[in-house]
């Protein structure tokens, strides 16, 4: 069975240093690999996929992450943090033979000006 | 761009009255589901639908029921609200299984409050 798991439920980021937000995943096939992000009192925007190849992703608003399949992780990174960035995080992943998408728990980001 | 709406952003029903959400999209998408959104819980399927008059149950069906008579709406049903079924529900709809992105898009939300 697929599984997602986000280990902080809170990262305290200062504005302008460089942020991580974590995310291991389990599947039995391939991975389709999704960061969402949410604002307050909003739906979930996509902010990035990976689906194959390249394994450092690039995606909105200056956003990236690196799909690790070894360490089955795919955390997302942002050089330098802005302090709009603050919100609600969600990593997902789909089996290659699924259309069910399985979401982690949610990463609460917060920058602190 | 594509545009999910749900029919609501906030609602406040009884307990034991019978309750519809509303989804469209605008895409022609094959795939729609329904999540509920807890704090410390993140999201939890509800129930998806891969077609027309097609649903299949995600991990916490109980208590609800769908129904998806057009392909462009996706109806969620309290059949009779209990209070433990307060929480943000979102909407969700994907392109057909064959197609690589399978992003998500989502609606606003609904805010149910069961009092």
């Amino acid at each position: 069975a697929q599984s997602v798991a986000q280990p902080e439920d809170q990262v305290n980021v200062a504005e302008g240093n460089p942020l991580t937000v974590k995310c291991t995943y389990s599947v039995s096939g391939n991975p389709y690999l999704f960061w969402y992000v949410q604002y307050p009192n909003r739906g979930l925007q996509f902010l990035l996929k990976y689906i194959t190849g390249d394994n450092l992703v690039k995606g909105s608003y200056g956003f990236e992450a690196e799909f690790n399949k070894s360490q089955t992780s795919f955390h997302l990174k942002k050089p330098s943090a802005l302090v709009s960035d603050s919100a609600l995080y969600f990593c997902a992943v789909r089996d290659d033979r699924d259309d069910k998408i399985i979401f982690g728990k949610g990463t609460r980001l917060h920058i602190l000006p | 761009d594509v545009k999910v709406t749900q029919s609501s952003r906030y609602l406040v029903k009884r307990t034991g009255e019978k309750v519809f959400l509303e989804c469209v999209q605008d895409m022609d998408h094959e795939n729609m589901f329904w999540y509920r959104q807890d704090p410390g819980l993140g999201l939890r399927l509800i129930y998806f639908s891969y077609d027309v008059k097609m649903k299949e149950k995600g991990d916490i069906p109980e208590g609800y029921s769908v129904s998806r008579e057009k392909k462009e709406r996706f109806s969620l049903i309290l059949e009779s609200a209990s209070t433990n079924q307060t929480s943000m529900y979102l909407c969700a709809s994907t392109p057909p299984t064959g197609f690589l992105s399978k992003t998500q898009y989502f609606g606003p939300g609904t805010r149910l409050t069961v009092l």
